[in-house]
């Protein structure tokens, strides 16, 4: 069975600081991997999702992550946060075509 | 191009009444998925739709039942609603490929009171 751990709930910055958003996966085969954004009242969007290889994932709105296999973790960074990035973000892993096992997500507040 | 629709956006039932929700996927997109979120939690998989048959499904009971029809479009079905059913209920489209990501809509949110 595959699993995600998004290690805090809630996570805090200032307007241009470094954001952290972090992710522990657990999978039994060669795991897909997304990010995805949850503003109010919407749907989820794709930030970004891992490719076979790539230890780097650059995805929308200046937002990466990186693949750590011995780790276990995708953790998804952005160099400068913005005011409107402020939403719910979800680390997923896929185990078929239209499924995807979330994590229970982190609120990410930018403080001005 | 239009992207994925739900409707309605809000529905408000009765304990033990039915429900049916509405999901238009994304154009050129084959396989419909559902889930349910509740408040502060993560997207749970309900089932997949993939050529008209429900492909694999999640940890939901048989009051949980899904369509596909051939324009792709999507029906989700509930049955002998509870108080826990309450929830945003979200309509995914994607290829039938593994690494396909999700296209969602808005979702429906749905009160059982």
């Amino acid at each position: 069975a595959q699993s995600v751990t998004q290690l805090g709930s809630h996570v805090s910055v200032s307007e241009g600081a470094l954001v952290l958003l972090r992710c522990n996966y657990s999978s039994s085969v060669p795991p897909y991997l997304f990010w995805y954004v949850q503003y109010p009242n919407q749907g989820l969007q794709l930030l970004l999702k891992y490719t076979t290889g790539a230890t780097l994932v650059k995805g929308i709105n200046g937002f990466e992550a990186e693949f750590k296999k011995s780790e276990t973790s995708f953790h998804l960074t952005k160099p400068s946060a913005h005011m409107s990035d402020a939403a719910e973000y979800f680390c997923a892993v896929g185990s078929g075509a239209g499924k995807s096992t979330f994590g229970d997500g982190t609120t990410l507040t930018v403080k001005p | 191009d239009a992207g994925v629709t739900q409707s309605p956006t809000h529905l408000i039932k009765t304990r033990g009444q039915q429900v049916t929700l509405r999901c238009s996927p994304k154009s050129g997109h084959d396989t419909v998925s559902w889930y349910q979120q509740a408040l502060g939690q993560g997207p749970q998989f309900i089932f997949q739709y993939y050529e008209e048959e429900e492909r694999q499904r999640g940890n939901f009971p048989d009051r949980f039942s899904g369509h596909q029809f051939p324009n792709y479009s999507s029906e989700l079905n509930v049955n002998a609603l509870l108080l826990g059913d309450s929830a945003l209920y979200l309509c995914a489209s994607s290829f039938w490929q593994k690494n396909s990501p999700l296209h969602f809509g808005n979702g429906t949110r749905l009160t059982v009171t």
